[in-house]
């Protein structure tokens, strides 16, 4: 089955522990990238990437890493998680990065930095 | 100035009836996507519909249409034949050509449907 997959899909950590969450696509896309979602200010972007090994920053990239080493994979890290990461994260991806290829999530990981 | 505007904050429709849902967008390109995605209350972000703006036909995906206006700019949502699995958060959103945009998709704040049996 065609799928993006993120793990985990809850997480509870404390503050300045170091944690990833992962991403990976089965279906050959070009294009990845990290939202996060919260009430009132909705879904930003924080990482996108183009294809292996290219990435860029997006609206909200501060306090976060990513890498693309494959294209199947690309996991999003926290170096330092601080309370005003805990969010609801998505990675998507698309076929290429193209404005008419559409977006497809994951199922989201919902974060808690206490 | 907001990119994408949706207006109706919640609504509620019969079951068995059809809906519709508002979505302006602003844009210089000329080239760009348009899309709804469906959000239910599991949190999962779902792919719906995709128009482009070069489309001259509306899209059509099942019971989902997109009534697209690009004069007006204004890309609404038609559900048909609301089914209680159909009570969600539905998004609309742009993506725009060029890398200065980060190639992003471009949300609206959304619009919650409450199916009534």
């Amino acid at each position: 089955e065609a799928q993006v997959t993120q793990n985990p899909r809850y997480l509870i950590t404390v503050t300045g522990k170091k944690l990833t969450v992962t991403c990976s696509q089965n279906m050959n896309h070009e294009y990845m990238s990290w939202y996060r979602q919260d009430p009132g200010l909705g879904l930003r972007q924080i990482y996108y990437s183009m294809n292996v090994e290219v990435t860029d920053k997006g609206d909200v990239p501060e306090g976060y890493k990513v890498s693309r080493k494959e294209k199947r994979n690309f996991p999003l890290i926290l170096e330092s998680p601080s309370p005003n990461q805990t969010s609801l994260y998505f990675c998507a991806s698309s076929l290429t990065g193209r404005q008419n290829s559409p977006l497809h999530f994951g199922n989201g990981t919902r974060l808690t930095v206490t | 100035a907001q990119k994408i505007t949706q207006t109706q904050p919640g609504m509620f429709v019969q079951e068995k009836e059809a809906v519709t849902l508002d979505c302006t967008y602003d844009t210089s390109d000329q080239s760009y996507g348009l899309f709804w995605y469906k959000q239910p209350s599991s949190g999962e972000m779902i792919f719906l519909i995709y128009q482009g703006s070069y489309d001259e036909q509306n899209a059509t995906e099942g019971r989902y249409s997109l009534n697209f206006q690009k004069a007006r700019k204004s890309a609404n949502l038609v559900i048909s034949a609301s089914q209680l699995g159909d009570s969600a958060m539905y998004f609309c959103a742009m993506r725009e050509g060029g890398k200065a945009a980060g190639n992003k998709l471009t949300f609206g704040g959304g619009t919650r449907v409450l199916v009534k049996p």
